[in-house]
């Protein structure tokens, strides 16, 4: 069975200080790969995806991540991190034949500190 | 509308009670989506629409749920004989489908408490 982990469950980091999520998949075959925030009180949207082409994708709010097809990873970086960034990160897998229906990572909590 | 609302935004029931829970898509939209948010498990898919295709009911977790689309636009999931552990955030999502248009909008959920 198809799996998606999210290696931390709680980061906690300062202004301006790096992140770096790691986010790892299992399946076999050919996936469309998605990190998607939910700031406090608000829902889910999406930071970026990856379907296919280049591997380093760029999303909104300065976030980026890679593909790295050998090892079954899309992590997601920031450079920078700002307090407004804290907020619930999900990764999520959808297989290409599977109609788009997401499995999600279990969310990694991240709180910026001013 | 400009997103995907869902209602209502909280529904607290009795164990044993049905109930309804709503999602209007993003006009245009053909695929739909439930999902739920529990602290146990996490995000869970349920349930898809597509279009006139038989639904893909793969995620619904017994089958106490279950889900209709009517006229390929508002959804409606149902929970009979409600239980504490049916307890989280029903989350509705839409999106385009063809094209390679793989984008999901989430709606803002409904947050069901069994008592």
């Amino acid at each position: 069975a198809q799996s998606v982990s999210q290696h931390n469950h709680h980061v906690i980091l300062s202004e301006a200080a790096s992140l770096e999520l790691g986010c790892n998949y299992s399946y076999g075959g050919t996936v469309n790969l998605f990190w998607y925030v939910q700031y406090p009180g608000q829902h889910l949207q999406l930071l970026l995806k990856y379907f296919s082409g280049d591997p380093l994708v760029k999303g909104i709010k300065g976030f980026e991540a890679e593909f790295i097809k050998s090892k079954f990873s899309f992590n997601l970086r920031k450079p920078s991190v700002q307090w407004s960034d804290t907020a619930e990160y999900f990764c999520a897998v959808s297989p290409t034949d599977s109609g788009g229906k997401l499995q999600f990572g279990a969310g990694t909590q991240v709180v910026v500190t001013p | 509308g400009a997103g995907v609302s869902q209602s209502p935004s909280n529904k607290v029931t009795e164990k044993g009670k049905d109930v309804e829970l709503r999602c209007d898509p993003i006009s245009g939209h053909t695929a739909l989506y439930w999902y739920r948010q529990s602290l146990g498990q996490g995000l869970e898919f349920l349930i898809y629409f597509q279009g006139n295709s038989a639904p893909d009911k793969s995620g619904l977790p017994s089958d106490r749920f279950s889900a209709e689309r009517t006229g390929g636009s508002v959804s409606t999931l149902t929970i009979q004989r409600t239980q504490q552990e049916d307890s989280a955030v029903y989350l509705c999502a839409s999106r385009l489908a063809g094209g390679g248009i793989y984008e999901q909008f989430f709606g803002p959920g409904t947050r069901l408490t069994v008592l």
